[in-house]
């Protein structure tokens, strides 16, 4: 069964470094999601893309993070300084298209920043 | 500002108890709500609704959507062990992104 990827699954770093993210969506998605679940929380959309665009990126916080999805296929979500308050899982999730369809979430990466 | 309001926030069950759980939302032009049962891992999708009163069946769960009340109820009958995780809420609108809830912890105990 097709599935989303991601990697690392865990990433500890010290605050101030830079850290990446990577997602693979399942194949022929073309709407792709990077959320944030702080613990105890709902995951918060961070990012959207449509293919190679950008859809929405009104919660990315612009001064530290980046996400790119270059060839509309896997995409990065980069934090460069991480601090403290960036410690949560990221999720990535794929629709074959955005609105009603279902998205499918991938493992996630769990980021601690000490 | 779209917004997802769950409850109860958790519950603890015995094993066999049949429970509900609540999603009540504000949605900009509403086009989905979506449950996702989420253990110590990422959210699983579990039904999607779209229309008012059709209820969406797999196995021991079912599911229901109010538009004109702005709710939907996620019942669980005969619950097991396994069911114990956190239950999400979420819709999408205009924006077509997810809106989620903070999802309800469920605990089902021997």
């Amino acid at each position: 069964e097709a599935e989303v990827a991601q990697s690392p699954r865990y990433k500890i770093t010290e605050k101030s470094q830079a850290v990446a993210f990577w997602c693979d969506p399942i194949s022929g998605h073309a709407t792709l999601y990077w959320y944030r679940q702080i613990l105890g929380q709902g995951p918060e959309l961070l990012v959207q893309f449509q293919d190679e665009s950008v859809v929405d990126d009104s919660q990315l916080p612009k001064d530290r993070f980046s996400a790119e999805r270059l060839k509309g296929v896997d995409s990065t979500l980069k934090i460069q300084p991480a601090e403290l308050g960036d410690s949560a899982m990221y999720l990535c999730a794929s629709s074959l298209a955005p609105g009603t369809n279902e998205q499918f979430f991938g493992p996630g990466t769990r980021l601690t920043v000490l | 500002e779209d917004k997802v309001v769950q409850s109860p926030l958790s519950l603890v069950v015995h094993e066999g108890d049949t429970v509900t759980l609540n999603c009540s939302y504000e949605v900009t032009n509403f086009r989905s709500l979506l449950w996702y049962k989420q253990e110590k891992k990422a959210p699983t999708f579990l039904f999607m609704l779209t229309s008012s009163g059709i209820e969406k069946k797999s196995g021991r769960l079912s599911s229901i959507l109010d538009k004109k009340e702005l709710f939907s109820i996620l019942n669980i009958t005969a619950t097991q062990t396994g069911d114990s995780a956190v239950y999400l809420c979420a819709v999408t609108g205009t924006a077509s992104k997810l809106t989620f809830g903070t999802g309800t912890r469920l605990q089902v105990t021997l």
